[in-house]
């Protein structure tokens, strides 16, 4: 039973251009969310992460939309740029169990020139 | 800056050999994961310790066991290795404060024949 899905396995965007990743989940008890980014050969690095109760986080060039009514999120890259390409992650956490993240599958996503 | 550190980084064993993957990190963090990386399967948590001198269970904790030697390294054991086993494995810790994402090392790439 996969709680955090990311339905897209991969994503081409062209350099300078918007990348929207998305996320469903469907443990309505996850009050906090985040994205990862991980490179080949390398462990995730933590990228963005939201509250639930926040509708938006900005932080640079990346911003994370939450819609707990539909239990989506998603993540906006503007704009694009080459070093953004990798596998990003979608977590999710609820922050009362000594948190503990449920992962998505990732988004491969590839920015090309 | 070492952060969390993983050793080793491959690793290939035989069915039924054992095995400890160590991991230290050095940000004074309370909490400690283990999780694997498996194709089309996220991250999965495979075994946690949310103080030192405790240890719980994840997702999938089945054939391994974990110690907590210290505050700093967390190990996972690996006590007949299966093929099923063959992942990467990745360690992460946690400070306090809901600010404060999971920290990963670099990943331990484990092949089983």
């Amino acid at each position: 039973d996969q709680q955090v899905k990311q339905n897209s396995p991969s994503l081409s965007v062209q350099e300078g251009r918007i990348s929207i990743l998305n996320c469903d989940y469907t443990n309505s008890m996850f009050d906090y969310f985040l994205w990862y980014k991980k490179y080949p050969a390398e462990g995730p690095t933590f990228l963005i992460s939201i509250s639930s109760i926040k509708d938006k986080n900005e932080d640079g060039r990346f911003t994370v939309f939450l819609n707990k009514s539909a239990k989506h999120l998603s993540l906006h890259i503007v704009p694009s740029q080459p070093g953004d390409s990798a596998v990003y992650f979608c977590a999710a956490e609820n922050t009362g169990t000594a948190s503990k993240l449920t992962f998505g599958t990732g988004t491969r996503l590839q920015v090309t020139l | 800056n070492a952060g969390v550190t993983q050793t080793p980084k491959f690793q290939v064993l035989k069915t039924g050999q054992s095995m400890t993957l160590q991991c230290a990190q050095d940000m004074n963090h309370n909490s400690m994961y283990w999780y694997r990386q498996d194709p089309g399967m996220g991250l999965r948590l495979i075994y946690y310790s949310a103080s030192e001198g405790t240890t719980d269970k994840g997702e999938v904790p089945n054939g391994y066991n974990v110690s907590r030697l210290n505050k700093r390294e967390f190990s996972l054991r690996l006590e007949s290795a299966a093929p099923s086993q063959t992942s990467v494995y990745f360690c992460a810790s946690f400070g306090q404060g809901i600010s404060q994402p999971q920290h990963f090392g670099d990943g331990t790439r484990l092949s089983i024949l």
